[in-house]
């Protein structure tokens, strides 16, 4: 049973356009999300979270949107560049106090010069 | 600040061994959690310890199992390997109790099963 799912294994963005990656989840009880980044031969890193008492978070290139009735988020990168061709997982958990995270399968980003 | 450090990064052994992976987690965090990762499956939760106990465990056999020591570095060890076990196995560390909930990862050691 995948509670976290990531539908697009792949998406193509020309540089300075906006990248939207898409995550739906399935289990109500998740009240905090994440988005990590992770290059080949290394770990993932930490981008951008956001609570479910929110809706929206940004940082930077980087904004979160989560849509809890539709039990979905997505986050937007612009302007998108070549050097944030990684792969983008999306994780989810019932607290931001534990080390317990459910992940997507990930999207891999190509941003083509 | 030192990062997630993991050892070792490579490994093959064939089905039926064993195998041990170290995780020594930043100075300061005491949570540390481990994940597979493999193409079809994503990243997978195995487990979560925190001051020496297990505080969380996902769907895995009885076969992986972890510990933590009282300097909150922690091992993972999986007997009697299968070749399903090939996998990019990541521990995590995280600061709990006034911490983001962000995970600080690894680069992971890479397990191949023949």
């Amino acid at each position: 049973d995948q509670q976290v799912k990531q539908n697009s294994p792949s998406l193509s963005v020309q540089e300075g356009r906006i990248s939207i990656l898409n995550c739906d989840y399935t289990n109500s009880m998740f009240d905090y999300f994440l988005w990590y980044k992770k290059y080949p031969a290394e770990g993932p890193t930490f981008l951008i979270s956001i609570s479910s008492i929110k809706d929206k978070n940004e940082d930077g290139r980087f904004t979160v949107f989560l849509n809890k009735s539709a039990k979905h988020l997505s986050l937007h990168i612009v302007p998108s560049q070549p050097g944030d061709s990684a792969v983008y997982f999306c994780a989810a958990s019932e607290d931001n106090q534990g080390g317990k995270l459910i992940f997507g399968q990930g999207t891999e980003l190509s941003v083509k010069p | 600040k030192a990062g997630v450090t993991q050892t070792p990064r490579y490994l093959i052994k064939t089905r039926g061994q064993q195998v041990t992976l170290s995780c020594s987690p930043i100075s300061g965090h005491r949570s540390v959690s481990w994940y597979q990762q493999t193409p079809g499956q994503g990243l997978q939760f195995l487990f979560e310890y925190f001051s020496e106990t297990q505080r969380n465990k996902g769907n895995f056999p009885g076969r992986f199992s972890g510990r933590q020591f009282s300097n909150s570095r922690s091992e993972m060890n999986v007997s009697t390997l299968e070749l399903g076990d090939s996998a990019l196995y990541l521990c995590a560390s995280s600061l709990l109790n006034g911490g983001t909930g962000e995970l600080f990862f690894g680069e992971g050691s890479r397990l191949t099963v023949l």
